[in-house]
């Protein structure tokens, strides 16, 4: 069936660096993409969004960048923090349709080194 | 904080018992979503709400049920719990047309 998926389960960074966090899409329909964090102990927190009709979009210290020709979705975080620690999921929603269902990979467990 | 508030945080039930979570959506949202997240895996999508009906369910069986209030308040209600029910079920609010869904911090549910 359609899925998303993440190339790696873990990323380790020195603070200061720049991450890049990586998510393989299948459902060609798909045409709005998100990318949130989640903290231990909480809820996803949504961290920017990017249409099909789009190829970059950048927000403060994170780009999303989209290659439809190969499905594929990558978040850039600039000058990694320790604050930036924390699992982060790629989510996809289909075009059209009358509800918001997004579908979730598994997620990137991100880890900032002091 | 989005604003989106969920209870109880931490919950404990017995195999076959039955389970009413509660989500208190974002001022001015009249659509909720829930989500059940295994531990290690992303999200799942269960049902979603819109003025009081359901608008959408995920692969989930009937014993996953829901209900939205007039205040779009909303109620997740599992029957006859099973082990693998154990997780995080997370409650989202969003405009039907906005695209930005807000997660409140989830309810622990631990099936024993």
């Amino acid at each position: 069936g359609e899925s998303v998926g993440l190339h790696l389960p873990t990323l380790s960074v020195q603070e200061g660096d720049n991450s890049i966090i990586n998510c393989a899409y299948s459902n060609s329909a798909s045409d709005y993409f998100i990318w949130y964090k989640q903290e231990s102990g909480k809820g996803p927190q949504f961290i920017i969004d990017i249409r099909s009709n789009m190829d970059k979009r950048q927000g403060q210290r994170v780009t999303v960048l989209l290659n439809k020709t190969v499905k594929h979705l990558s978040l850039q975080i600039a000058a990694t923090q320790p604050g930036d620690s924390a699992v982060y999921f790629c989510a996809e929603k289909p075009q059209g349709g009358s509800n918001y269902k997004l579908t979730f990979g598994k997620g990137t467990l991100l880890t900032v080194n002091p | 904080e989005t604003g989106v508030t969920q209870s109880p945080t931490h919950l404990i039930k017995t195999r076959g018992q039955q389970v009413t979570l509660r989500c208190s959506s974002q001022s001015g949202h009249n659509t909720v979503s829930w989500y059940q997240q295994a531990l290690g895996q992303g999200p799942q999508f269960i049902f979603q709400y819109y003025r009081e009906e359901e608008n959408g369910r995920g692969n989930f069986p009937p014993r996953f049920s829901g209900l939205q209030f007039p205040n779009y308040s909303s109620e997740l209600n599992v029957n006859a719990l099973e082990l693998d029910d154990s997780a995080l079920y997370l409650c989202a609010s969003s405009l039907l047309l906005n695209t930005e869904a807000f997660f409140g911090q989830g309810t622990r549910l631990t099936v024993v």
